[in-house]
């Protein structure tokens, strides 16, 4: 079946510039995540949704991230006014709760590069 | 401190070596525990999941030390497809629900 999609795969933006990134989840997968990898680094928590609540935003790095996600699927990671820093690969992810967080199938991520 | 630790590596081995990977975690609260695998410029996938007794999945051996926080991944007789970046991650429950800790992950390259 279909695995996680985000999109765009790649975006290029110049600093200053808002930007959204999409992601489509597992169909039935009701957490979603997302996160970001910068190059080396492991893996940085920004966000959880439990359906389309979001207990947990404590990875967010600051107030220009946002996220949101609508009819239990869908969601949408936003960055404003975008810094150099911002360059990362941004990771979403899906699980299905009968499962636990335990397996998270990942999407191929956004690579986003601020210049 | 870093919640989940590892060895960045590289370690390099040749085809048919035993390998074996590292981790310790700092939240004594930590309840499940998981390898996943990133291949080169790819999404982390779920290798195996550990289990306090141990447990192994064809070359594949987990174990889990609670009282020292360390966990450990054994890899036998290892192939050229093995070459990848390991994460350990460590789950923890919180008021916002199951929150899973990754690694920055140990590289292995397997040679001929």
């Amino acid at each position: 079946g279909a695995g996680v999609s985000q999109s765009p795969s790649n975006k290029v933006t110049e600093k200053g510039k808002d930007v959204e990134l999409r992601c489509d989840p597992i169909s039935g997968h009701t957490a979603l995540y997302w996160y970001r990898q910068s190059l080396g680094q492991g893996l940085e928590f920004l966000i959880y949704f439990q359906g389309n609540s979001a207990p947990d935003k404590s990875g967010l790095p600051s107030d220009r991230f946002s996220a949101e996600r609508t009819g239990g699927s869908v969601s949408t990671l936003t960055i404003q006014r975008t810094q150099q820093e911002d360059s990362a690969v941004y990771l979403c992810a899906s699980s299905s709760r009968q499962r636990g967080a335990g397996e998270q199938y990942f999407g191929p991520g956004t690579r986003l590069t601020v210049t | 401190r870093k919640e989940v630790e590892q060895d960045p590596g590289p370690f390099n081995v040749p085809e048919g070596a035993t390998v074996a990977f590292n981790c310790t975690y700092s939240n004594s609260a930590s309840q499940s525990f998981f390898w996943y695998r990133q291949d080169c410029r790819k999404e982390p996938k779920l290798l195996m999941s550990v289990y306090s007794s141990g447990n192994e999945d064809g070359r594949f051996t987990a174990q889990l030390n609670r009282a020292s926080q360390y966990i450990s991944l054994l890899i036998r007789d290892s192939k050229l497809s093995d070459s990848a970046t390991y994460l350990c991650v460590v789950k923890v429950l919180t008021g916002g629900g199951n929150k899973l800790t990754f690694g920055t992950g140990t590289q292995l390259k397997v040679e001929l």
